[in-house]
């Protein structure tokens, strides 16, 4: 499996931009980089994932390094439902695992 | 649209009892996977299946076992049930490797 790093936690002003970046030196070259987000008391939800070039949509945008060996989710306007664990996960032919994501919270 | 449901939602269960959970992906998923959360933890990755077959194993005990049917849902059985065996059990669909995942809200297990 492809190890991941993230920050254990993050905080952002609600209405402002959030990066939260995510290195992973061994992903292989046929893994997609997957972001998930998961609520208190909810199932991880999905929110973006690319392969090289960068990726919107409307929850957020995904900037991929050109060596694909670390990425950005990018929050646009941050609100406070925005608030949770984000975890970016390369998957491809293998199994979908979760690291130790990054607990983001939104100060009003 | 359709998402991935599971149930029950909630199940209580005294130690040593059994307990099935159900998971049924969105129409198409040709993929479900299983999870394992406890209290404070991330998602821990027990089993997964394609087209009907095992294709990956996680930190799944000896005691809990899974399939896929014909219709493409899945159920994780779990025998001998221990009181850390509570927790939030999660399945996700898939269509085929590295794309969206989608994922069910969980059964919370209970053992007391």
């Amino acid at each position: 499996d492809a190890k991941t790093t993230q920050p254990n936690s993050m905080e952002s002003n609600e209405e402002e931009p959030v990066h939260l970046p995510c290195n992973h030196s061994t992903i292989s070259g046929t893994d997609y980089i997957h972001w998930y987000r998961q609520l208190p008391s909810q199932g991880p939800e999905y929110v973006i994932h690319g392969l090289t070039s960068n990726v919107n949509n409307r929850m957020a945008s995904l900037a991929i390094a050109e060596d694909r060996k670390s990425s950005t989710l990018i929050l646009h306007r941050a609100t406070l439902r925005d608030a949770a664990v984000y975890y970016c996960i390369p998957f491809g032919n293998e199994k979908l695992t979760f690291g130790t994501g990054t607990r983001l919270t939104i100060i009003p | 649209a359709a998402g991935v449901i599971q149930s029950p939602r909630h199940l209580i269960k005294e130690k040593r009892e059994t307990a099935t959970l159900k998971c049924y992906p969105i129409p198409r998923h040709d993929t479900v996977y299983w999870y394992q959360q406890g209290p404070g933890q991330d998602p821990q990755f027990l089993i997964s299946f394609y087209e009907k077959m095992q294709s990956d194993k996680g930190s799944i005990p000896d005691r809990f076992s899974a399939q896929q049917f014909s219709d493409y849902h899945s159920e994780l059985n779990m025998s001998s049930l221990e009181l850390g065996d509570s927790a939030l059990y999660f399945c996700a669909s898939t269509r085929g490797f590295g794309t969206e995942a989608f994922f069910g809200q969980g059964t919370r297990l209970t053992v007391v």
